[in-house]
This record gives structure tokens, C-alpha cells and sequence, in this order.
């Protein structure tokens, strides 16, 4: 069965920052690309970043450019999310979604967490 | 690419068939995905690829489309399926999802 499960979320200042992480299991890592998708209260999703199988590439909404840094550790078959400077408009429920890649083409979304709190405020 | 989705809302009778459009702003091929979303729970994708349903996914659900016209339709609507539908396309990043559809059974 797969499971992705984040955590890291929380309350922090607008210019703070902030480490999510989302670990992976019951699939075969190396196979997916790893994303970041967030939800702003009452508003409707928005992906953040994304970061192929191997992680040679991290790509980016051009709202977080710059700001936010996007990892993976295949030894612990995680991917993480660094926040950096962040704003009021950065407050959201965070996702990370697990999709499959074949032939250096990466599929929608197959699998995802059930997200992780965040809360920019002063 | 901009995702344009509709309706924004319909509210509909059990045992209804619902339509929900997506138009992208350029091509996209089959590079699309529909996913439901509930409250409080994990996104789930009923269907890639444009028209492939995923595994476990009722058969209720289809979807249909190529290039910019993508039509994910619910027949025989069922309680459970309340909540709010988003398609995506994968096609070229910065990946984009389309505005939601909100079903009110």
C-alpha cells in the first residue's frame, strides 16, 4: 500500500522560514517525480514545485521562485520543501503527490499525503 | 498554459449525470489529469492520461478530450461523490490546475 505522509508544518512570521518534509513508501522511488501542491484557505489548488526521479531538476510556480528550494533523499526516500522568506500568501495545507515517470515522461498525480499546516502570520 | 474549468459550481439530484469542462490555452495532447477532492481528505485522481481510469476508480467516472478540450463526465451520480473536481495538465511545467468544480449533491 502507498503512503505518503507529511510533516514540518506550522506557525511562523512573515520573513521566517520553514522545512517540510514528506516521506514516501510502497512505491518504487526512483520511478517518480515528487511535487508540492498547496491550498490557501477557501481557494482551490496550486502546484508549488516539483522534482524529477532523479533528482537533477527542481521546477518551480513562479510565486515561489527563489524562496523556496525543493530536495530529495533517496536513502530515505523523502522529499522536502524549504521555505524561505515567506509571505501571508504563502499560508496553506501542503501536499506533496507522487507521479510516475517513464522515458523521461512524468504522469499526473497518482498518489498523495493528506498535507501539512502552514500559517504565515505576525 | 491556463486551465479554464466549468462550471464553477452545479448542484445536481442523485442518479444525474454532471459535466465538467476544462479548456487549456494551448495544446496539451492527452497530458491531463482529473482529480477529487474532498473535505478534509487527500486529493484522489480518478482519471490520466486524459481518458484512463484509475485503477479502483467506479467506472461512473470518464473522461474524454485531446488537444485543449477536456470533458471529465459523472453518470449516475452517487452521494459520495460531493465535493470539488480539478483537472491538471502536465504537459510543460509551471504545472496548472484549473479553477475546481464544486458538486453539491
Amino acid at each position: 500500500e502507498v503512503h505518503l505522509l507529511e510533516s514540518g508544518g506550522g506557525q511562523v512570521r512573515p520573513g521566517e522560514s520553514l522545512r517540510l518534509s514528506c516521506v514516501t513508501s510502497g512505491i518504487t522511488y526512483s520511478d517518480y517525480s515528487l511535487n508540492w501542491v498547496r491550498q490557501a484557505p477557501g481557494k482551490g489548488l496550486e502546484w508549488v514545485s516539483s522534482i524529477s526521479p532523479s533528482g537533477t531538476h527542481g521546477y518551480y510556480a513562479d510565486s515561489v521562485k527563489g524562496r523556496f528550494s525543493v530536495s530529495r533523499d533517496d536513502a530515505k526516500k523523502s522529499l522536502y520543501l524549504q521555505l524561505n522568506s515567506v509571505r501571508a500568501e504563502d499560508t496553506g495545507l501542503y501536499f506533496c503527490a507522487a507521479a510516475i515517470c517513464r522515458s523521461g515522461d512524468c504522469y499526473t498525480f497518482d498518489f498523495w499525503g493528506q498535507g501539512t499546516p502552514v500559517t504565515v502570520a505576525s | 498554459i491556463q486551465m479554464t474549468q466549468s462550471p464553477s459550481s452545479v448542484s445536481a439530484s442523485v442518479g444525474d449525470t454532471v459535466t465538467i469542462t476544462c479548456r487549456a490555452s494551448q495544446d496539451i495532447s492527452r497530458w491531463l489529469g482529473w482529480f477529487q477532492h474532498g473535505p478534509g481528505r487527500a486529493p484522489k485522481v480518478l482519471i490520466s492520461d486524459a481518458t484512463s481510469l484509475q485503477n479502483g476508480v467506479s467506472s461512473r467516472f470518464s473522461g474524454s478530450g485531446s488537444g485543449t478540450e477536456f470533458t471529465l463526465t459523472i453518470t449516475s451520480l452517487q452521494p459520495e461523490d460531493f465535493g470539488i473536481y480539478y483537472c491538471l495538465q502536465v504537459k510543460s511545467f509551471p504545472l496548472t490546475f484549473g479553477g475546481g468544480t464544486r458538486v453539491e449533491i
